[in-house]
């Protein structure tokens, strides 16, 4: 099974200032049928679902805000938000999706300083 | 607007079963992946399993704790997604996910299963 770590466990980040989430997988998560990493994130405030932030590592989804950005290739990959809005308060969590098992990292509590 | 409801959890005893149902609206259930996700309180997100579309087989994958006890099904003339849970563990309680595609972009708002004695 692919292990996804992520780094740190929590984080504390003045509003306005850039957040950094980090992504190492076990192994790389490279499809070679496309040469793009089967890799995504996802935000999860309190009660509520996880929401895809982003796939294919860098590719955002519809809707999520540009301050969002996935970057990183075969296993290192980040998540960076450019400027932090007190609504990004949440836990973050990548994914592969490459081959099943599929596997979540741990997760990062991302709070405001 | 797609929408996700999962329904039939609950209350069970360790060793019960449930049926878990998972009702895809405004979206193209037939042409997608499914996935099950789960989360125990207070914890991260755990794959349960999840299952192809017809046109790729329509085979099943599981996550090894649940592999042998979990089933997963889907109906495309109802839209509907199931996981059929049998020898449930006290390890199983938690909410569960019903999700669409290999990148979960949608997601319903999960169904409580509680394993308890």
């Amino acid at each position: 099974d692919i292990v996804m770590t992520q780094s740190p466990d929590s984080l504390a980040v003045s509003l306005g200032e850039r957040a950094t989430i980090n992504c190492k997988s076990s192994q790389s998560v490279l499809y070679s049928f496309n040469n793009k990493n089967c890799l995504g994130w996802y935000q999860q405030k309190p009660g509520e679902p996880p929401k895809l932030l982003i796939y294919w590592a860098s590719t955002r989804e519809s809707g999520v805000p540009d301050r969002f950005s996935g970057s990183g290739s075969g296993t290192d990959f980040t998540l960076t938000i450019s400027s932090l809005q007190a609504e990004d308060v949440a836990v973050y969590y990548c994914q592969q999706y490459c081959s099943p098992p599929q596997t979540f990292g741990q997760g990062t509590k991302l709070q405001i300083k | 607007e797609v929408h996700l409801v999962e329904s039939g959890g609950g209350l069970v005893e360790p060793g019960g079963s449930l049926r878990l149902s998972c009702v895809v609206s405004d979206f193209t259930f037939s042409n997608a992946w499914m996935s099950w996700v789960r989360q125990a309180p207070g914890k991260g997100l755990e794959w349960v399993g999840h299952i192809k579309r017809e046109s790729d087989g329509g085979t099943t994958d599981y996550a090894a704790p649940v592999k042998g006890r979990f089933i997963i099904s889907r109906d495309d003339s109802k839209n509907t997604l199931y996981l059929q849970m049998n020898s449930l563990k006290t390890e199983d309680t938690g909410l569960y996910y019903c999700a669409t595609n290999s990148w979960f972009d949608y997601w319903g708002q999960g169904a409580l299963v509680a394993v308890s004695s």
